[in-house]
This record gives structure tokens, C-alpha cells and sequence, in this order.
């Protein structure tokens, strides 16, 4: 999946416990996106980072943390506060070249919390 | 901000047959226009993408066009086969970072 990995495939939790979703790339891209997909919708936009201890907020960040500690990873946790949680989450980078370009996906990860 | 509507949401065709399907946006500064299929279980990965200041592309049995006077994109499969069934995203952006999808195509190929 281009050099992106995410870990690991399918992820249980109870709810009211917060859970972090691991994504590694080796594609030296500076930038990386977390979505969440739910069934027969498309991809939403929770976070993405342009460059390293840097980030913003998409368009459902509430109840979602990151980190860019390192180029490589972007590490996603879903808290508590996230209502609905259960869903396919997709990381995916770029390289930041300034304008809209390809994005690399990894294999996502399946979260069910119940 | 961007909005992306994709159409249809389902379509079913015979092998051999051709396919189309149909996004629009709306923010006319957006600028790049990628396709991209999904499997199940799996990432979306890219078939094939185009730029504003190009008005066709094509790669094989795949095409896209693009009409930025009306503000839509279309992808093209000829010559359908079996394995071409999955999910097909079309999405729009005018800088990286921010790239919004439209809801998806699930493309059925009957043999």
C-alpha cells in the first residue's frame, strides 16, 4: 500500500476507553491526513500535518488527538469524547509540493468499540 | 469550503460493457482532480488523475475529462472486466492538505 503502514488491522475497545491508531510511512512525504470512512460514505477529513510538530484540524476533529513528533509517523487517538467511534480509519500522506496532489493510502485500520 | 458530488452511487454493468461516473465541485479554484478505486478491506489507491490545465487524460482502458467551465469531471472505464468492481472516489483540491471527496461509486461488472 505505497509504502504506508498502519497498525494494527482491526482494533477492539470498550467504550470510554481511548485507543491510538499507529500509521508509519518511509516515503519521506513531508505531509500525512487521517479520514474516517463510515459505510457507503466517502472520506472525512479528521487531521492532517503539513510538516513536523505541526498539524491542523479537518472537518471532525472533535473527540481526535494527534502528534507529528516525527516525519514518519502520525499517530491518531480517539478519545473518549468521540461519540461515535466505531468506524474504518484511513491514514494517508503527500508530498507537500504546495498544491493539490496524489495521496498515498495505507491499508486502515477497523475500529469497533462497543 | 469545497464541495464534491459524485454520481451514481451504484452502477452495474455487463462485462465489456463501458462505464461512467460523474463528479462535480464547486470551488472553481480548485485545481487537481483525482480517481481513486477502493477494495474492500483496503485503501483507496490512485487509477489516475488530471490537472486544470489539461481537459483529458488517458491511461489504457481508463479516462478522465475534465470541463472547469462546468465545474465537472468525469472517469471513464472501456471495455469493463470483473475485477474492475469496487468503489471508485472521485476528489478535488487546489493545495495539499486539503483534498475533499465525493461519496463514492460502487461499481458492479457482471460477467
Amino acid at each position: 500500500d505505497g509504502g504506508i503502514t498502519q497498525s494494527p488491522k482491526y482494533l477492539f475497545r470498550k467504550e470510554g476507553q481511548n485507543v491510538t491508531l499507529s500509521c508509519e510511512q518511509n516515503l519521506n512525504h513531508d505531509a500525512m491526513y487521517w479520514y474516517r470512512q463510515d459505510p457507503g460514505q466517502g472520506l472525512r477529513l479528521i487531521y492532517y500535518s503539513q510538516i513536523v510538530n505541526d498539524f491542523q484540524k479537518g472537518d471532525i476533529a472533535e473527540g481526535y488527538s494527534v502528534s507529528r513528533e516525527k516525519k514518519e509517523s502520525f499517530p491518531l487517538t480517539v478519545t473518549s469524547a468521540q461519540k461515535n467511534p466505531t468506524a474504518f480509519y484511513l491514514c494517508a500522506s503527500s508530498i507537500d509540493s504546495g498544491t493539490g496532489g496524489r495521496q498515498y493510502f495505507g491499508p486502515g485500520t477497523r475500529l469497533t468499540v462497543t | 469550503g469545497e464541495n464534491v458530488e459524485q454520481h451514481p452511487s451504484t452502477l452495474s454493468v455487463q462485462e465489456g460493457d463501458s462505464a461512467v461516473i460523474k463528479c462535480t465541485y464547486s470551488d472553481s479554484a480548485s485545481n487537481y482532480f483525482p480517481w481513486y478505486k477502493q477494495e474492500l478491506g483496503k485503501g483507496p489507491q490512485l487509477i489516475i488523475d488530471i490537472r486544470s490545465n489539461v481537459g483529458e487524460k488517458k491511461d489504457q482502458r481508463i479516462a478522465v475529462t475534465l470541463n472547469k467551465t462546468a465545474k465537472h469531471f468525469s472517469l471513464h472505464i472501456t471495455e469493463t472486466q470483473p475485477e474492475d468492481s469496487a468503489v471508485y472516489f472521485c476528489a478535488a483540491s487546489k493545495k495539499a492538505g486539503k483534498s475533499t471527496f465525493g461519496d463514492g461509486t460502487t461499481l458492479t461488472v457482471k460477467p
